[in-house]
């Protein structure tokens, strides 16, 4: 049973970084997994982000592809995501899921609110 | 950025059957990709009921079912019960994004 907790800032700056990251049990990260990040927010409803094979392959959203890297640590059982140069539009809850390749999402994170102001 | 179509809102008396409606086009579900359906409540993880169309994950109700036709799919509650007034969410795969589109939303009451 795949289990899934995010973590971080709860705020950041404009024009800062984002980073979360998404502590993984109940499977490896390392197995035959896509690993994904989907956000919510009042203006744009739910958005994917991407998904990062256990490979470390990443596939991203065209309309964020040029900020956003989406990473894997093995060590630690964990993946995280990245998003630069972040505005009030990337205000929203950020959830990560598990995908088992079929392009759907069978497991997900509780949420976490992160809000970008100064 | 939803690229699918839900209505904003639905509700039903308990014990009657509700059904939301999920518009797409030719480049997700008339592509041929699969519509997948999730149930997102408050404190939650968001928790997916519909797979492959029409298929329950082990442990969601039998009274929740799906459909699919050319470009568009439907989420169907039988039987409806307080506990699943909740926003009601359909996903399905892009051509166009290389990734996955979500529909707007559909809040059941």
């Amino acid at each position: 049973h795949v289990q899934l907790q995010e973590s971080g800032p709860g705020l950041v700056k404009p024009s800062g970084t984002l980073s979360l990251t998404c502590a993984v049990s109940g499977v490896s990260i390392s197995s035959t997994h896509w690993w994904n990040w989907v956000r919510q927010s009042p203006g744009k409803g739910l958005e994917w982000i991407g998904e990062i094979y256990h490979s470390g392959r990443a596939t991203y959203n065209p309309s964020l592809e040029s900020r956003v890297t989406i990473s894997v640590d093995k060590s630690k059982n964990e993946f995280s995501l990245t998003l630069d140069s972040v505005t009030a539009a990337d205000t929203a809850v950020y959830f990560c899921a598990h995908s088992s390749g079929d392009h759907y999402l069978d497991y997900w994170g509780q949420g976490n609110l992160l809000t970008v102001s100064s | 950025q939803s690229v699918l179509t839900q209505p904003p809102s639905v509700s039903g008396a308990p014990g009657q059957t509700v059904t939301i409606s999920c518009s797409g086009s030719s480049s997700n579900i008339g592509a041929g990709f699969d519509v997948h359906w999730y149930q997102f409540s408050p404190g939650a993880a968001p928790k997916l009921l519909i797979f492959g169309s029409n298929n329950r994950p082990s442990g969601v109700p039998g009274r929740f079912s799906g459909s699919k036709s050319a470009t568009s799919a439907s989420l169907a509650i039988t039987g409806l019960q307080a506990e699943d007034e909740a926003d009601y969410y359909c996903q399905s795969y892009d051509t166009n994004l290389s990734g996955y589109v979500f529909g707007t939303g559909t809040k059941v009451t």
